[in-house]
């Protein structure tokens, strides 16, 4: 089956510093990535998609400035949380689109912000 | 209208048991309705999937039913093993928009050995 990395698995920082996550299609090219977000014991939300070579489309109500979304290969999407705080504490995750409109899924990243 | 609303929230079945987890939707659009299974600390993982022409579809002890008319989907886990303990979550999605999911609220499955 298709195979997403997603990279760290856990990070911890200082709040006002930026996190950078890497999601990776290991065994596939997808042109549109997406990034959720899941906090505990609650659902995935769509944070925005990501097109390679183009801007990343964002939901309604996400901070395009503070979550800065890149696709530079068909590959590889990675996702920076700039400026950092206690709020953005949360399970990130990734998904990439593959064959047949399946959608696989990156282990996600726990982001904890001191 | 891009609602899921799944229930139960939580669910203890005994091993060999049947699991039932049901999702409903309001938008008539959605045509991939797939679930996934996620364990702690872990992404989800594609269980099954299915498009509304079919009214059933059959994936080992998972399967899926579909009611068009009634706009709701459930999955039934067969003969439940406590391995299969997990938060399970129902998705649905618009034509040609299949990683755009919309998804339930999940479903946390315990089972009892």
């Amino acid at each position: 089956g298709a195979v997403v990395s997603q990279h760290p698995s856990r990070v911890i920082c200082k709040s006002g510093t930026s996190v950078k996550i890497e999601c990776r299609s290991l065994d596939f090219q997808a042109t549109t990535m997406f990034w959720y977000r899941q906090f505990p014991k609650q659902s995935l939300m769509l944070m925005a998609t990501s097109n390679e070579g183009s801007k990343a489309t964002y939901e309604q109500g996400v901070e395009k400035d503070k979550f800065l979304i890149n696709h530079a290969s068909l590959t590889l999407s990675t996702l920076t949380v700039t400026s950092a705080h206690p709020e953005d504490s949360s399970f990130y995750i990734c998904s990439a689109e593959g064959a047949g409109e399946k959608l696989f899924f990156g282990s996600g990243t726990q982001l904890s912000v001191l | 209208q891009q609602q899921v609303k799944q229930s139960p929230q939580s669910l203890i079945v005994q091993k060999g048991g049947i699991s039932i987890i049901n999702c409903a939707y309001e938008n008539t659009a959605f045509d991939y309705f797939p679930w996934y299974q996620q364990f702690p600390g872990k992404g989800p993982a594609l269980l099954i999937a299915i498009r509304p022409d079919v009214s059933e579809k059959k994936e080992g002890r998972f399967t899926i039913s579909f009611n068009k008319s009634a706009k709701q989907f459930s999955l039934h886990i067969m003969d439940s093993q406590p391995g299969d303990s997990a938060t399970y979550f129902c998705a649905a999605s618009l034509r040609n928009q299949g990683g755009k999911l919309i998804f339930g609220q999940g479903t946390e499955l315990s089972v009892k050995p």
